[in-house]
């Protein structure tokens, strides 16, 4: 079956340790996105992609780094200079010129 | 740039009734507009969207919504409401072009009460 996935479900990380999560997709998309959720915050842009080694900074990029280097893979590493990384991750991704996004399950990370 | 409120945070309302969720825009070009549903601990699944084409959308379960260019809004509704739409309901609008991203509002949690 097509979809997003998302691992894992569940990452716990001690302060001052950079994590990586993972987002992969089998639906040819050329968009993807990481957004971040808190309560009552609703879902914020962290990076997208358009294309392959190419992505652009949301609105709150600081402390987060991606990479695209395949059309299917966009991975989110969580740096130490995050100041409050405890949330739940969203990846989404979208065809190009359709916009219709789909979303992984997300990933919740706490950091302890 | 482009951007949605979503008023209020929580809507309660009796199974059966009306289900009234509002979303407004802001867009300098005409933008496409979604609704999502989010149940706990798991992703967003879209509802509907509005593409330019007919201006009332219908989606799953029973919703649909209206897009009113003269008011900037695209409220989410539903005739009667059931216990299993007890949710948060994201509303989200996105300029396509170079660069196009997806904003969402800040989401309105439903309650259904028996």
């Amino acid at each position: 079956d097509g979809g997003i996935t998302q691992s894992p479900k569940y990452l716990f990380r001690k302060e001052g340790q950079n994590v990586t999560l993972s987002c992969e997709q089998n639906l040819n998309h050329d968009a993807m996105y990481w957004y971040r959720q808190d309560p009552g915050q609703g879902l914020r842009l962290i990076y997208y992609s358009q294309i392959v080694n190419d992505f652009q900074k949301g609105d709150i990029a600081e402390g987060y780094s991606v990479s695209r280097e395949k059309k299917e893979s966009f991975p989110l590493t969580v740096t130490s200079a995050q100041k409050n990384p405890t949330a739940f991750y969203l990846c989404a991704s979208s065809r190009k010129g359709d916009t219709e996004a789909f979303f992984g399950q997300g990933t919740r990370l706490t950091v302890v | 740039a482009q951007s949605v409120t979503q008023l209020g945070s929580h809507v309660s309302v009796s199974e059966g009734a009306l289900v009234l969720l509002r979303c407004n825009y802001s867009s300098s070009v005409p933008p496409y507009l979604f609704w999502y549903v989010q149940y706990p601990n798991q992703g967003l699944q879209l509802l509907l969207k509005y593409t330019s084409a007919a201006t009332l959308v219908k989606g799953i379960n029973g919703f649909e919504a209206e897009f009113k260019k003269s008011e900037t809004s695209f409220h989410l509704t539903k005739p009667s409401a059931h216990m299993s739409d007890a949710a948060e309901y994201f509303c989200a609008v996105i300029i396509t072009g170079a660069n196009s991203k997806l904003t969402f509002g800040k989401g309105i949690t439903l309650s259904v009460r028996p």
